[in-house]
């Protein structure tokens, strides 16, 4: 089967520009997320949809993030306006069932951002 | 509130030796943990993971993990590594009620030849 598909792979920006990333979920999975790994950390879960509605954005910054799932299949994340403290891994993952342990996750390979 | 620890930062070691990367969790009612791996610039995958029952996990590429609920430990473990295992490695924990996967920091495995 085809994973999970992210782009861009890299993006540069300087500070207060915005910027979009882009989910396509793996097909038939109804959960997907969006997680922060930030250099030395491990992920960090911003966001996570049920089909097109969210479950949890409990960590999302929302003054300046903000992300949608229109249709309950692919995902954008915008970042406006991006700070340093910003660049980051940002992954996307998705999953069969929300919550469900013997559900795994399956990631993308992530966006690498910079903000200078 | 849920969390997981992982005590090495890095851990290096001879290719064909033994390693051990150690995670402890915080305890709950329930709780199901997880061991993902992430090659240089790629996204992470499942290595193996513990829902209930054996409290020895087998994973993929030769990985095995123990659940020990008295240490709240799930520590990861391959008899004899290889070039190939160089990679980062993290430790998961859903709880029950929280239906949420926290990661640990990583450990990063340096495997020399």
């Amino acid at each position: 089967e085809a994973g999970v598909a992210q782009s861009p792979r890299y993006k540069i920006i300087e500070k207060r520009q915005s910027v979009a990333f882009w989910c396509n979920p793996i097909s038939g999975h109804a959960t997907l997320y969006w997680y922060q790994q930030i250099l030395g950390q491990g992920p960090k879960l911003l966001i996570q949809f049920q089909n097109n509605g969210v479950v949890d954005d409990s960590q999302l910054p929302k003054d300046r993030f903000s992300a949608e799932r229109l249709k309950g299949v692919d995902s954008t994340l915008k970042i406006q306006p991006a700070k340093l403290e910003d660049s980051a891994v940002y992954l996307c993952a998705s999953s069969l069932e929300e919550g469900a342990p013997s559900s795994p996750l399956h990631f993308g390979n992530g966006t690498r951002l910079t903000v200078t | 509130a849920q969390s997981v620890t992982q005590l090495d930062s890095q851990v290096p070691v001879f290719e064909e030796a033994p390693v051990e990367l150690r995670c402890n969790y915080s305890s709950s009612v329930s709780v199901y943990l997880f061991w993902y791996v992430q090659y240089p610039n790629q996204g992470l995958q499942l290595l193996l993971k513990y829902l209930s029952g054996s409290t020895l996990v087998k994973g993929i590429n030769g990985f095995e993990a123990e659940f020990n609920k008295s240490q709240t430990s799930f520590h990861l473990r391959k008899p004899s590594v290889h070039i190939s295992d160089t990679a980062e490695y993290f430790c998961a924990s859903i709880s029950g009620g929280y239906n949420k996967l926290i990661f640990g920091a990583g450990t990063r495995l340096a495997v020399h030849p």
